[in-house]
């Protein structure tokens, strides 16, 4: 049973607009949140973070919110751009391992639309 | 600096065949991870490293080895390849973790496209 899910596969959205993606994890000991971005033919690089003692992170047009109680995080892109249009993976860390074990989840590819 | 590299970009094999992923990075770090992607499944972890020397299983490691050869290289083989292999398989490495409540963000190599017939 996959412990990080994205449920939408794919994303399209207006340039200018606000990007959602969403991500649910079933662990309650994971304690770090990441969200990754992949062009084709590259390696996922990494985007933003947030530690589980926040609720919100902000970097740019990028903010990540994280819900506890709902075990729910989201990634805000505002304002859209084209070169936005990637695949996004959510992924969770923790359970104090000493190494970085990061679960991902399956991915959400989104499209903006110029 | 180059980051992490993967050879080869792309490779067929067939049902049996075997061969090795190499795997480089140039920022010191201790630890390195092996994953493949695969579609709605997102990036599992086949091998990691902590450090030179030491290897430890991940998530999906049955049909594959793994050979920690220095600080730098972190190669992945597979003795006898299957269809079921077939991925793109990535290469990661990232400083060691402190523990707390601290992440150290990985850095991924361009992937390794691999088909099995």
């Amino acid at each position: 049973d996959q412990q990080v899910k994205q449920n939408s596969p794919s994303l399209s959205v207006q340039e200018g607009r606000i990007s959602i993606l969403n991500c649910d994890y079933t662990n309650s000991m994971f304690d770090y949140f990441l969200w990754y971005k992949k062009y084709p033919a590259e390696g996922p690089t990494f985007l933003i973070s947030i530690s589980s003692i926040k609720d919100k992170n902000e970097d740019g047009r990028f903010t990540v919110f994280l819900n506890k109680s709902a075990k729910h995080l989201s990634l805000h892109i505002v304002p859209s751009q084209p070169g936005d249009s990637a695949v996004y993976f959510c992924a969770a860390s923790g359970m104090k391992t000493s190494y970085d074990k990061v679960i991902f989840g399956p991915g959400t590819s989104l499209s903006v639309i110029p | 600096n180059a980051g992490v590299t993967q050879t080869p970009k792309f490779q067929v094999l067939k049902t049996g065949q075997s061969m090795t992923l190499q795997c480089a990075q140039d920022m010191n770090h201790n630890s390195m991870y092996w994953y493949r992607q695969d579609p709605g499944m997102g990036l599992r972890l086949i091998y990691y490293s902590a450090s030179e020397g030491t290897t430890d299983k991940g998530e999906v490691p049955n049909g594959y080895n793994v050979s920690r050869l220095n600080k730098r290289e972190f190669s992945l083989r597979l003795e006898s390849a299957a269809p079921s292999q077939t991925s793109v398989y990535f290469c990661a490495s990232s400083e060691e973790r402190r523990g707390g409540n601290t992440y150290n963000e990985q850095f991924f190599g361009p992937g390794t496209r691999l088909t099995v017939l």
